[in-house]
């Protein structure tokens, strides 16, 4: 149970362009979704917490113009990068807050 | 600040060795206790949690929890090449906010 399945698992893009990425939950209601960045050899960083039905809350230095969060009903999260830079490339991973072990694929963005 | 310290490594070891990998945490208030396993390019997994003081074993894991010394610990017996990975400590304060913290993770190379 509690599986998440995030898509696409890698996406390559072009500096200006806007890539979305979508997190589902399988076989439960998600209320509440996690999303992360990872850079390469450092930790998840949480970037916003994702409610269903309400704006995101965005962490401290995360620009809320720029990852656009979408949480329109129990099972479906997603995330926007607008206008990506190169900057921007990194793994992105979503993770539901009811099951501690349930986290997205991940999704590998190059942005060039 | 809440803070979760790990070794990066990496921590290298022979097959069939103990590899034991440590965090501390800054957060007294932290009550949820978790290590993943991460494998590159891949999200974490869920490799065990630890609420009480004291040891909880599951197959070849040990996790280990002193809340006096802030401290949790992960031993891994008969350690084996496919363990070789990024093992993430992960903490969460009870109450208040679920957001778990992770830290930076350490690398574990277990050599044939």
């Amino acid at each position: 149970g509690a599986v998440v399945s995030q898509h696409p698992s890698w996406v390559i893009c072009k500096s200006g362009t806007s890539v979305k990425i979508e997190c589902r939950s399988l076989d439960f209601q998600a209320t509440t979704m996690f999303w992360y960045r990872q850079f390469p050899k450092q930790s998840l960083m949480l970037m916003a917490t994702s409610n269903e039905g309400s704006k995101a809350t965005y962490e401290q230095g995360v620009e809320k113009d720029k990852f656009l969060i979408n949480h329109a009903s129990l099972t479906l999260s997603t995330l926007t990068v607008t206008s990506a830079h190169p900057e921007d490339s990194s793994f992105y991973i979503c993770s539901a807050s009811q099951s501690q072990g349930s986290f997205g694929s991940g999704t590998r963005l190059t942005v060039v | 600040q809440k803070e979760v310290e790990q070794n990066s490594g990496p921590l290298s070891v022979p097959e069939g060795a103990i590899a034991s990998l440590n965090c501390t945490y800054s957060d007294r208030g932290s009550q949820s206790f978790f290590w993943y396993r991460q494998y590159s390019g891949k999200s974490p997994e869920l490799i065990m949690f630890i609420y009480s003081n004291g040891d909880k074993e599951d197959g070849r894991f040990t996790a280990q929890l002193n809340k006096a010394s802030q401290y949790v610990s992960l031993l891994i017996r008969d350690s084996q090449p496919s363990d070789s990975a990024t093992y993430l400590c992960a903490v969460k304060a009870w109450g208040g906010s679920y957001i778990p913290t992770f830290g930076r993770g350490t690398s574990l190379i277990v050599h044939p």
